[in-house]
């Protein structure tokens, strides 16, 4: 069964800082795994996609890479800022599921 | 604009009820799912549909039950049977299912249901 880990839980930083979440997940016959952002009584929105195939993907100041092998994805988020402030989701896709982790809650302050 | 559309935004239950929780996509997706979040639990999936007029269960199904008789709605229903129904539903839906091309899923903005 595949099991996803989150580290840290929690993270409080000052703005201007760079960041890095983990993300590890048990069964590496995954199809892709997606990053999303929830705020606080919010739906789930998508940051980034990586495909099995990939290693990395960018948007803006995220950058989520993919270590199929190790089961290790981290998500990299440059000069934080107090709009980054949510809680952080990694969730990997096997066959017909999404399989979450427990999510890391991210605190930057001003 | 296309997305998915959960309603209400807030749901009060009393002991005993049934309720329906509705969701509507507009982007042609094939595939829908529901998940729950409980705090500290991660969200679990509760049943999903790949194509119409069928669906399967999740991991946590028992005292829910589902339709899918348009592509575009996928509404759950949580029984009586269900003990604990207090928490978030998210739905959500995506392209296709399986290993081949390039997809992910997009999620409502959820339901908050309350047993009172």
């Amino acid at each position: 069964k595949q099991e996803v880990t989150q580290i840290p839980a929690a993270l409080s930083v000052p703005e201007g800082e760079n960041l890095v979440l983990n993300c590890s997940f048990t069964d590496s016959a995954i199809y892709n795994l997606q990053w999303f952002r929830q705020d606080p009584g919010k739906g789930l929105t998508s940051l980034l996609l990586i495909q099995s195939s990939q290693r990395e993907q960018t948007s803006g100041r995220l950058n989520a890479s993919l270590d199929k092998s190790s089961g290790r994805s981290t998500l990299y988020i440059a000069a934080s800022q107090p709009g980054d402030s949510a809680t952080y989701l990694c969730a990997v896709t096997g066959f017909q599921k999404l399989v979450f982790g427990t999510g890391t809650r991210l605190l930057v302050s001003p | 604009d296309g997305g998915i559309t959960q309603s209400p935004k807030y749901l009060f239950r009393k002991e005993g009820q049934n309720v329906t929780l509705s969701c509507e996509q507009n982007l042609n997706h094939d595939a829908m799912y529901w998940y729950r979040q409980d705090p500290g639990q991660g969200l679990r999936l509760i049943y999903y549909s790949q194509i119409v007029n069928d669906f399967q269960k999740g991991d946590i199904a028992e005292g829910y039950s589902v339709s899918r008789e348009k592509k575009e709605s996928f509404p759950l229903t949580v029984t009586s049977a269900q003990k604990n129904p207090t928490a978030f539903y998210l739905c959500a839906s995506s392209p296709q299912t399986g290993p081949s091309g390039d997809y992910g899923y997009t999620f409502g903005s959820g339901t908050r249901l309350t047993v009172v």
